[in-house]
């Protein structure tokens, strides 16, 4: 165990709808970052928060968004779901000393 | 862009040394990140380099060269359990995000 939580673990849905995915954070880091891994492409970054606040952007469509509450737990909402945003979702937390940061478990997104 | 070049697959055999390069864009570099990452589960961290050199972690050792933008991953007396997906991961300087650009892995493979 990671220390990271994400939920649900696995997510199948049709097309054009919305999720919410979760990340709880290792107890203690104030950051987290959102990743998409598809079959051919490498972990791709998302989006960061830091205590609540959107800190960094990379490619996250408009249909994307996400949020970081006071507990610091974060989730990730897609909607208008599209059959290419079917992908493995990794939520990442760190400390803010730069040493890296530890990966949650993941949520595999299937949609069909 | 800030492109990470690595092999995208390797195959080694049980007991023997392998080498993974990577190579990256040196400009706003601030840390290389090697992570090991198994089929369909989370990214875990490997090691962690900033400064020029030899990292060195049991069966593992890390090496960079900042000037020339390259490091390799060090696998000495492989297992079969080292067959996965290993990642490089750079930090680039920015505002006070502690994002990382991973490239696509290289995917490692151990035969008997």
């Amino acid at each position: 165990d990671s220390g990271v939580t994400q939920t649900p673990k696995h997510l199948i849905t049709a097309t054009g709808q919305r999720v919410t995915l979760r990340c709880s954070p290792r107890s203690g880091d104030l950051s987290v970052y959102w990743y998409q891994q598809s079959l051919d492409q490498g972990l791709q970054f998302l989006i960061q928060y830091y205590n609540g606040e959107e800190r960094a952007k990379g490619n996250i469509l408009e249909r994307f968004s996400a949020q970081q509450f006071p507990d610091l737990h974060s989730e990730l909402n897609l909607s208008s779901l599209e059959l290419g945003d079917s992908a493995l979702y990794f939520c990442a937390s760190s400390s803010g000393t730069g040493r890296g940061y530890t990966f949650g478990s993941g949520t595999r997104l299937t949609v069909v | 862009g800030q492109n990470i070049d690595q092999p995208t697959e390797m195959t080694a055999t049980e007991g023997a040394i392998v080498q993974i390069n990577c190579t990256y864009q040196t400009s706003g570099f601030n840390g290389l990140f090697w992570y090991q990452q198994h089929a369909g589960e989370a990214p875990t961290f490997l090691s962690y380099n900033v400064l020029d050199g030899l990292e060195e972690k049991g069966r593992f050792s890390s090496f960079l060269s900042r000037s020339k933008g390259y490091s390799y991953l060090l696998l000495k007396e492989l297992q079969m359990k080292d067959s996965a997906s290993y990642l490089c991961a750079v930090r680039y300087s920015g505002a006070g995000s502690y994002q990382l650009t991973f490239g696509k892995g290289t995917k490692l493979s151990v035969i008997p």
